[in-house]
């Protein structure tokens, strides 16, 4: 769990505003991942990424969310216009290849 | 049929106990299935996984069934701990298509009592 970073860890932000999240996956995982977790409710899965490419975003809202994953530096998961709904645990997760994922601590976003 | 069922939602058992979680899933495309344990206010940690070619795996107090003709899996937490209180996630994946794209189920928060 320790070895994919994700800051901020916590994060309040008002509507309207963007939000930013970043990930940097443990050394030598070139898959990164996002999942959203809202209040009482089981992991949701939102973009599958590697080193400069989008490979599944099918989990992704259509609209205010993007995320990226450059050739240098972490992984980006910004949010522009938070909403309320918008509140929740951000979780980035990364793998070398394969199915053994793992996650980082979370961000935890609440929108005021 | 991408989902995946998990119950119970919650299970209090008293320590040195058996605590036995179920999930079953629908797409027989599916080829691995880990469970996570998540403490609160933290990220999901790996805890044990099975592919379908075998029908169980058992590491320490933690065992995994599958049933792959039912289509279930379940997690059985042996001689259960205080210390096992957490919530439990099961998950599903097929890797040739969505590399480790997880599906969860929605959880079971487990207390185990003193």
């Amino acid at each position: 769990n320790a070895g994919v970073m994700q800051n901020p860890r916590h994060l309040v932000r008002r509507r309207g505003q963007e939000a930013r999240l970043r990930c940097s996956p443990m050394k030598g995982h070139s898959h990164v991942y996002w999942y959203r977790q809202l209040p009482e409710e089981g992991l949701k899965f939102m973009v599958y990424l590697q080193k400069e490419n989008i490979i599944d975003e099918s989990g992704m809202p259509k609209e205010r969310f993007s995320a990226e994953f450059p050739k240098e530096g972490p992984s980006i998961l910004r949010i522009q216009q938070v909403v309320r709904g918008d509140s929740a645990a951000y979780f980035c997760a990364s793998s070398p290849t394969g199915n053994t994922i793992y996650f980082g601590e979370g961000s935890w976003l609440t929108v005021v | 049929q991408q989902q995946v069922k998990q119950s119970p939602q919650s299970l209090i058992v008293q320590k040195g106990g058996i605590s036995i979680i179920n999930c079953a899933y629908e797409n027989t495309a599916f080829d691995y299935f880990p469970w996570y344990q998540q403490f609160p206010g933290k990220g999901p940690a790996l805890l044990i996984a099975i592919r379908p070619d075998v029908s169980e795996k058992k590491e320490g107090r933690f065992t995994i069934s599958f049933n792959k003709s039912a289509k279930q899996f379940s997690l059985h937490i042996m001689d259960s701990q205080p210390g096992d209180s957490a919530t439990y996630f099961c998950a599903a994946s097929m890797e040739e298509t969505s590399g480790s794209r997880l599906t969860f189920g929605e959880g079971t928060q487990l207390t185990v009592n003193p």
